[in-house]
């Protein structure tokens, strides 16, 4: 069945740092991917999204691209602030279809510290 | 729009008892899905709705737990008699139906503690 696995956490790095949180999918089809945030205490918040191979989703400083080459949709930011500190989660929706079903990955806790 | 809607946000209830979570989802939005989280399990799909229609319940871990869609307008999820594991916090989620790409848009959850 369709999966996907991210990094295990947690990921402590200091303010201004570079940041990669691994995520790699199995999945049949052309799936849409997802990075979804977790504010400590809050519900999951979008925060970007890809729809076909070499699609590149941004938003506020991080960036992932849809590699289909590798089944990979890594997460990057350049320079983490401590406001960043948040649980990460990755997901896909399988492409085929309208199942509607997302599914996600097991979250990467990111602690940044001043 | 006031996004998802979910109530209560804590709820502390003793074993045996029943709960019940409600949820307001984003009006137009034709899917609504309702998760579990956990540190042992992380996020677990419970059960999804397509346009009132439960479409997949085979994430609903017992007899114990049920869930319904009476309009476009609100969910419920029930558990009783409520126990000690089901002690988590429980999201609901809805969006919009067409798109394979479109988002979710998660309610703030309900923290649910059964004693």
């Amino acid at each position: 069945g369709d999966s996907v696995t991210q990094m295990e956490g947690p990921v402590t790095l200091s303010e201004e740092a570079f940041l990669t949180i691994n995520c790699t999918y199995t999945a049949t089809g052309y799936p849409s991917l997802f990075w979804y945030v977790q504010y400590p205490g809050e519900g999951l918040q979008l925060l970007l999204k890809a729809t076909k191979a070499d699609d590149k989703g941004s938003n506020k400083g991080f960036e992932a691209t849809y590699r289909k080459e590798t089944t990979s949709f890594h997460l990057e930011k350049g320079s983490v602030q401590v406001s960043d500190s948040a649980v990460y989660f990755c997901a896909l929706r399988a492409g085929s279809g309208n199942t509607g079903k997302l599914i996600f990955g097991q979250g990467t806790t990111l602690q940044v510290k001043p | 729009d006031a996004g998802v809607i979910q109530s209560p946000r804590h709820e502390v209830t003793e074993m045996g008892q029943e709960v019940t979570l409600r949820c307001k989802p984003i009006s137009g939005h034709d899917y609504l899905f309702w998760y579990r989280q956990t540190m042992m399990r992380g996020l677990e799909l419970l059960i999804y709705f397509n346009n009132n229609v439960p479409i997949d319940d085979s994430g609903m871990p017992e007899d114990r737990f049920s869930a319904k869609m009476p309009n476009a307008s609100f969910s419920t999820l029930k558990i009783q008699p409520s126990e000690p594991r089901d002690s988590a916090v429980y999201f609901c989620a809805s969006r919009r139906g067409g798109r394979s790409n479109y988002g979710y848009t998660f309610g703030s959850g309900t923290r649910l503690t059964v004693v």
